[in-house]
């Protein structure tokens, strides 16, 4: 079982609020992933990591950026959030031992 | 990486074993199938990938068919917290493919008491 922690759980917030979604895991994982899921739908990967210092944009355009500046953590933050920006953000690492991704509980965000 | 096809739903009576298919027949030499499931508002958990050969572990057992081009997960004995949607996702080592995950629509599988 992986050890992935995702904090807050529930955020809700108003429109041009600046905010930070945490994400650490405690595994060692150099890759780490930013998944965008609305309920019902698919996931979209958003932003991705192969180790520190390392960021790409994922297939789905965000308006959200991200760091890497140690490994066992990959902080998502939305500079001016919007209602749009509504949705669960899902976070991953990955293990090589077994090429497979873990993920994160999730956090809820709601922009009003 | 090869696209999946899997069936929109699924019912099963607790106890009893849930199999659910999924079609990739595009798939390539070096592509694995991969599951995970997601229950209702948490994240995707990984549950078996496999090459070629059959696959157990404690969650499932993984049968991919001798042309590779579907695979069934089987869990033996259903119960109610398998209620869930399950992925199927065929994708090539990270070494080629990058480790991008792309979930399809999935299956929702209920168990039934």
């Amino acid at each position: 079982e992986a050890d992935i922690y995702q904090t807050p759980r529930y955020l809700v917030i108003g429109t041009g609020k600046k905010i930070t979604l945490e994400c650490s895991q405690t595994m060692g994982h150099d890759k780490m992933y930013w998944y965008q899921q609305d309920p019902g739908m698919e996931l979209h990967l958003i932003h991705y990591s192969y180790g520190v210092n390392s960021t790409e944009k994922g297939d789905l355009s965000s308006e959200s950026t991200v760091s890497r500046i140690r490994t066992e953590h990959f902080p998502l933050t939305l500079e001016s959030a919007r209602p749009s920006h509504t949705s669960q953000y899902l976070c991953a690492s990955q293990s090589d031992a077994i090429d497979t991704q873990y993920f994160g509980p999730g956090t809820r965000l709601t922009v009003l | 990486d090869a696209k999946t096809t899997q069936p929109t739903s699924m019912d099963c009576a607790e106890g009893r074993a849930a199999n659910l298919p999924c079609n990739h027949s595009t798939i390539s030499g070096n592509e694995y199938v991969y599951w995970y499931r997601q229950i209702h508002s948490q994240g995707p958990q990984y549950i078996i990938h496999g090459l070629k050969n059959n696959e157990t572990n404690e969650m499932a057992s993984l049968i991919i068919t001798e042309d590779r081009k579907s695979s069934t997960l089987i869990l033996p004995h259903a119960t109610l917290r398998d209620t869930a949607v399950y992925y199927c996702i065929v994708r090539a080592p990270f070494e080629t493919s990058g480790s991008r995950l792309t979930f399809g629509e999935g299956t929702q599988l209920t168990v039934n008491p």
